[in-house]
C-alpha cells in the first residue's frame, strides 16, 4: 500500500540553525500538508499546499516557516532560525482527491 | 480554543466487546469528520470519515456516528481486538478550510 515517507526520523539541531524536514507524499497525491504535534499536546495543522502554492495556513506557521515543492516527489518544511518552542513532532500528510489525509510517520526535531 | 473535544483521555475495553470512542465539536462549519489511530513512535493512519450529511458510516468492525443536532460523534469498534490498543483521534474538516482539527485523542486499551 503506498505510503508518506518522511526523513529523517529524528533530527537535533542548535537553537538559531535552519532545518529543513522531508516528505515524500504518495504519488498520485495533489494535496500536501504538515502538522505538528508538541509533546503531550494535540495535533496541530501548520500548512496545506496545492498546485504549487500554499492554499491555507495557521497561525504557527509565520515567517520562520516555508514550505517546497522542489520537485515532483518532495515536499520540504523549512524552519529558518529554530527556537526551543519548535520541538515537536512534524507530520507530513498528502490526500488524492476524497477528504482522507494520509500521514508519514513524521520527524521528531529537537532544539537544544 | 478546542474546537474538537475528545473528553476521556483513556478507556479499557475486554476483548471481544464493543469499544465506543466520543468525540464533541464546536465548529458548526466542519462538513466532514475522520477518525485516526496512532500507535507510539508511528504517525496517525486513517480509518473511517463520515460527511456532516450523513448520520453513520460503516466499514468492517468501524461504524461511526454522526449527531449533528449534539455536535456530537462516535466511534464503534466492535468486536474489539488487542490490535486495536492505540491512541485514537477525532478530527473534523471542511468549511472551507483544508487543514484538520483534531482532539487531543483517547488511548483505547483492549483488555485480554
Amino acid at each position: 500500500e503506498p505510503e508518506v515517507t518522511q526523513t529523517p526520523s529524528h533530527q537535533v539541531t542548535q537553537m538559531g540553525q535552519e532545518v529543513i524536514l522531508r516528505c515524500v507524499p504518495i504519488s498520485n497525491h495533489l494535496y500536501f500538508y504538515w502538522y505538528r504535534q508538541i509533546l503531550g499536546q494535540k495535533v496541530e495543522f501548520l500548512v496545506s499546499f496545492y498546485n504549487n502554492e500554499i492554499s491555507e495556513k495557521s497561525e504557527i506557521f509565520d515567517d520562520q516557516f516555508s514550505v517546497e515543492r522542489p520537485d515532483g516527489s518532495n515536499f520540504t518544511l523549512k524552519i529558518r532560525s529554530t527556537k526551543l518552542e519548535d520541538s515537536a513532532m512534524y507530520f507530513c500528510a498528502s490526500r488524492g482527491t476524497t477528504r482522507a489525509q494520509h500521514f508519514g510517520d513524521g520527524t521528531r526535531l529537537s532544539i537544544l | 480554543d478546542q474546537q474538537v473535544k475528545q473528553n476521556s483521555p483513556s478507556l479499557s475495553v475486554q476483548e471481544g466487546r464493543i469499544s465506543i470512542l466520543n468525540c464533541d465539536y464546536t465548529n458548526s462549519m466542519f462538513d466532514y469528520f475522520l477518525w485516526y489511530k496512532k500507535y507510539p513512535a508511528e504517525g496517525p493512519t486513517f480509518l473511517i470519515s463520515i460527511s456532516s450529511i450523513k448520520d453513520k458510516n460503516e466499514d468492517g468492525r468501524f461504524t461511526v456516528f454522526l449527531n449533528k443536532s449534539a455536535k456530537h460523534l462516535s466511534l464503534h469498534i466492535v468486536p474489539s481486538q488487542p490490535g486495536d490498543s492505540a491512541v485514537y483521534f477525532c478530527a473534523g474538516g471542511g468549511g472551507g478550510a483544508d487543514g484538520l482539527t483534531f482532539g487531543k485523542g483517547t488511548h483505547l486499551i483492549i483488555q485480554p
